[in-house]
């Protein structure tokens, strides 16, 4: 069993609507949570971070993690063409002193005007 | 300021000839990684250094060596390149605060015939 499952999609949507993406865990360890956005042909950028459970909040987007079910979810609102992309969910534990990342294996959004 | 920077950015390597991906970054981090990214696969560590002198097995280290040759610099090479190796090569560079955000390169595309 994977560490981080994401299921893969592809996700398409209109322009305007509300996007759910998420990931589950199933190590308790992560104490770090973080979305990376990979637009076609690029390196992944983060676009989110955050290492409590609850919602952060940043313009349209926002993350919510539930570490009691092992979960974390990014929703985008209005979204937009330029959203299109892979979205990439990670997170982070200690591991023997070094701060070990874990990624999902991405969730492909199209959203069409 | 360039951020992380990659060469090549595509090669073709025959089966058991050797090369070197060069990695650059100028952001002044101590932490350097070699990621692969294959479709189905997400984000796999190959190698990682935690800072200059240091380099240490990530995930999928078999096959593949590295260089940390400076605090800038961080290099991967393949000694007898095989299919299975070809993906998508990217370097990252971390630094030290809560985030420790990774920020990627462009991406290598390597493809072994």
């Amino acid at each position: 069993q994977k560490e981080v499952e994401q299921d893969p999609g592809p996700l398409s949507v209109p322009e305007g609507a509300i996007v759910s993406l998420n990931c589950t865990y199933s190590n308790s360890a992560f104490q770090y949570f973080m979305w990376y956005r990979q637009y076609s042909r690029k390196g992944p950028e983060l676009l989110m971070y955050t290492y409590s459970s609850g919602n952060k909040e940043d313009g349209r987007f926002t993350a919510q993690v539930d570490k009691s079910s092992k979960y974390i979810s990014l929703f985008i609102r209005d979204s937009q063409p330029s959203d299109s992309a892979t979205y990439l969910c990670a997170m982070r534990k200690n591991s023997g002193g070094y701060q070990k990342v874990t990624f999902g294996t991405g969730t492909k959004l199209q959203v069409i005007p | 300021n360039a951020g992380v920077t990659q060469t090549p950015k595509f090669q073709v390597l025959k089966t058991g000839q050797s090369m070197t991906l060069q990695c650059a970054q100028d952001m002044n981090h101590n932490s350097m990684y070699w990621y692969r990214q294959d479709p189905g696969m997400g984000l796999r560590l190959i190698y990682y250094s935690a800072s200059e002198g240091t380099t240490d097995k990530g995930e999928v280290p078999n096959g593949y060596n590295v260089s940390r040759l400076n605090k800038r610099e961080f290099s991967l090479r393949l000694e007898s390149a095989a299919p299975s190796q070809t993906s998508v090569y990217f370097c990252a560079s971390s630094g030290t605060g809560v985030s420790y955000e990774q920020y990627f390169g462009p991406g290598t595309r390597l493809t072994v015939t």
